[in-house]
């Protein structure tokens, strides 16, 4: 299987801070990497695929980058609906895994 | 627009079968797309169950594969979950979710889950 490891597995911050969420995969997945927005009892919601490419209706302030096992979720303005938990998932091996998730909070 | 939604017995005994439907309306089950059961048990991440294509292939998460049976039925737009023998272990909020090939396979459209206790 391939292990995705996401850190930080937390993090505090304000409103209008810019944060980076890290994934690494366990093994070279090119750009196969997605990420996704979870709200409490809600399913979660597709941010990015690809590494980069914005899901339509994704506001511009998130961001993707990276390929291959080092890829960079960034959120540059953080707004109050941003505090959430947010996972990466590959898509280039079965089984398909998720890394363990980030809970943004508000600091 | 594609909606799917979850449904099934909320409560399971021990080692009997959990089964669960996903019916997807707005549109039809489609070559492009796969479908997938996922996952969450409470306060826990997100663990891939295994998907179905429309030719009825599926792929199995190794960690369950032998107690797992994913189907389709075009004629209902249903794609089904049974997994044999549960235990507590299998009590989580379980997900249907559509994978795009073009959109390199991400989860694209999730359904809003549903919740499955195992006990007696």
């Amino acid at each position: 299987d391939t292990q995705m490891t996401q850190s930080p597995s937390s993090l505090s911050a304000s409103v209008g801070d810019r944060v980076t969420i890290t994934c690494r995969p366990s093994q070279n997945i090119l750009r196969y990497l997605n990420w996704y927005q979870q709200q409490p009892g809600k399913a979660p919601q597709l941010l990015i695929y690809g590494a980069a490419t914005l899901q339509v209706g994704v506001p511009s302030r998130f961001s993707g980058s990276g390929s291959g096992t080092n890829f960079t979720l960034t959120i540059s303005s953080l707004q109050p609906e941003d505090f959430a938990t947010y996972y990466c998932q590959q898509s280039f091996t079965t089984p398909r895994t998720f890394g363990q998730g980030t809970k943004l909070e508000i600091k | 627009q594609v909606q799917l939604q979850e449904s099934g017995p909320g409560l399971v005994k021990p080692s009997e079968t959990l089964s669960l439907t996903c019916t997807v309306s707005g549109g039809s089950i489609s070559r492009d797309s796969s479908w997938s059961w996922i996952r969450q048990p409470a306060g826990k991440g997100l663990e891939w169950v295994g998907r179905i294509y429309d030719s009825g292939s599926t792929n199995y998460n190794p960690s369950l594969k032998s107690r797992v049976t994913i189907s389709i039925d075009m004629a209902k737009n249903q794609l089904s979950l049974n997994l044999s023998g549960a235990t507590g272990a299998d009590t989580a909020v379980y997900y249907c979710a559509r994978a795009m090939s073009r959109a390199f396979g991400a989860f694209d459209i999730w359904g809003q889950g549903t919740e499955v206790t195992v006990s007696s």
